[in-house]
Order: C-alpha cells, then structure tokens, then sequence
C-alpha cells in the first residue's frame, strides 16, 4: 500500500529552528509536495521537490532523497504566526497526491 | 485572479437528508479534486476530474457519495442519505493540469455537520 507518515505534533521555540520530516512509500514517485495549513484554513502550497536536494525558499527551506524515500521542511526564524499544520504529499505514478496526516506545529515565546 | 471557492461555507443537515456541496475552480484549471477532512486528521481523497477523461472515483466511501463536473467548470459532490460520520470538512482543489510540477489550489472548504 502506499503511505506517508510525518509526527503528529512537535513544539518549538519563536526565533529557533525547527526540521519536520516526512517518509513516504508510493507507487511510482512524481514529486513531494509541502502544504501549509493553519486551524480552520485550507491548504497553502509552500514547496515542490522533484530532484534530490534543497529547495530554499525564505525562511523555509525543502529537502529530498528520492532513494531513502524521505523528505525534511526546515523553518528558520520561527514566528508565532508559523504555528500550523504542516501537510506533506507525494504525486505517484498516477499524479495522484497522496497525503501525509499532517504535523501540527506549536510555537512557544 | 479569483481562488477556488466553494458554497455552502457551513452546512448542518439531519441524518438522512441528502446533501450538495459545490465547486467554482480557478478558470482554465482542467484538473479538479475533492477530499474530505475530519477534525485534526489529514486529507483523504474522494474524487479526481482531468478535463473531459473518465473521473477517478476511487476515493468515495460508499455509493452515497457522487460528484459531477461540467465541462472544466463546476462541480457538485452529492451526499445522499448522510449519515452523522459524513461530518467533517469538505475540500476542492484545483490545479492547470494533473502534471507533476503543479500544486493544488484550494477553496476555503464547506464544514458539513450532520445531527
């Protein structure tokens, strides 16, 4: 079957750096997608990886390795404003997305 | 440009009743999604519309769960018979194609409570 898992939840402190990780298992891979998502709020694209490496982009920043079937979203300069749920989903060989349960990240003064 | 948007924003039904929620895509976005959101779970994909090619229906949960698209345009997922397990959030999304390097682009949602 296919499956994505992520934490359920992390904390961290406003002004720190914190790394959300992602592994997935898919049939086929087409890209690996980060969504943000604040309480009561749809979905919000941050970033797209399809190639192994970093995308940086701001303060956030995406990584893959296509072999070890993992991805990481790293925030730098946390902001009150970044506590939300972070989504990640990979497109398999249908282009389907395939959505991980979300991790839901606290912010902490 | 206009996002995605869907209507009714909220919805509450009693059990039994039958249900229409609707979807506006951003103009020229042939490719359309539904998925379903329970309260802090993750999305789960019910339907899939390319263009004029054959929906994915994979995602639907039982046959009281159907969706309709005209054209490249709207579209309406219909809940028949709901049932108090059919609460939750219900998202469409939008994207330019299927193709790999397109996010979606989502609506704001319909939150669907069933007494």
């Amino acid at each position: 079957g296919q499956n994505i898992d992520q934490p359920t939840e992390m904390t961290a402190t406003e002004g720190a750096i914190v790394q959300i990780n992602c592994t997935y298992q898919t049939s086929g891979f087409n890209g690996l997608f980060w969504y943000q998502q604040h309480a009561g709020e749809a979905p919000t694209f941050l970033s797209y990886n399809v190639l192994d490496g970093l995308e940086e982009k701001g303060r956030f920043s995406s990584f893959l390795s296509r072999s070890k079937g993992y991805s990481y979203l790293l925030l730098k300069e946390l902001q009150m404003k970044d506590s939300a749920s972070y989504l990640c989903a990979v497109k398999d060989s249908n282009y389907q997305l395939i959505w991980g349960a979300g991790t839901k990240l606290i912010i902490k003064p | 440009g206009a996002g995605v948007s869907q209507s009714p924003s909220n919805k509450v039904t009693e059990k039994g009743k039958d249900v229409e929620l609707r979807c506006d895509p951003i103009s020229g976005h042939t490719a359309l999604y539904w998925y379903r959101q329970r309260l802090g779970q993750g999305l789960e994909f019910l339907i899939y519309f390319q263009g004029n090619s054959a929906p994915d229906k994979s995602g639907l949960p039982s046959d009281r769960f159907s969706a309709e698209r005209t054209g490249e345009s709207v579209s309406t997922l219909t809940i028949q018979r709901t049932q108090q397990e059919d609460s939750a959030v219900y998202l469409c999304a939008s994207s330019p194609t299927s193709g790999d390097q397109w996010e979606q682009f989502f609506g704001p949602g319909t939150r669907l409570t069933v007494l």
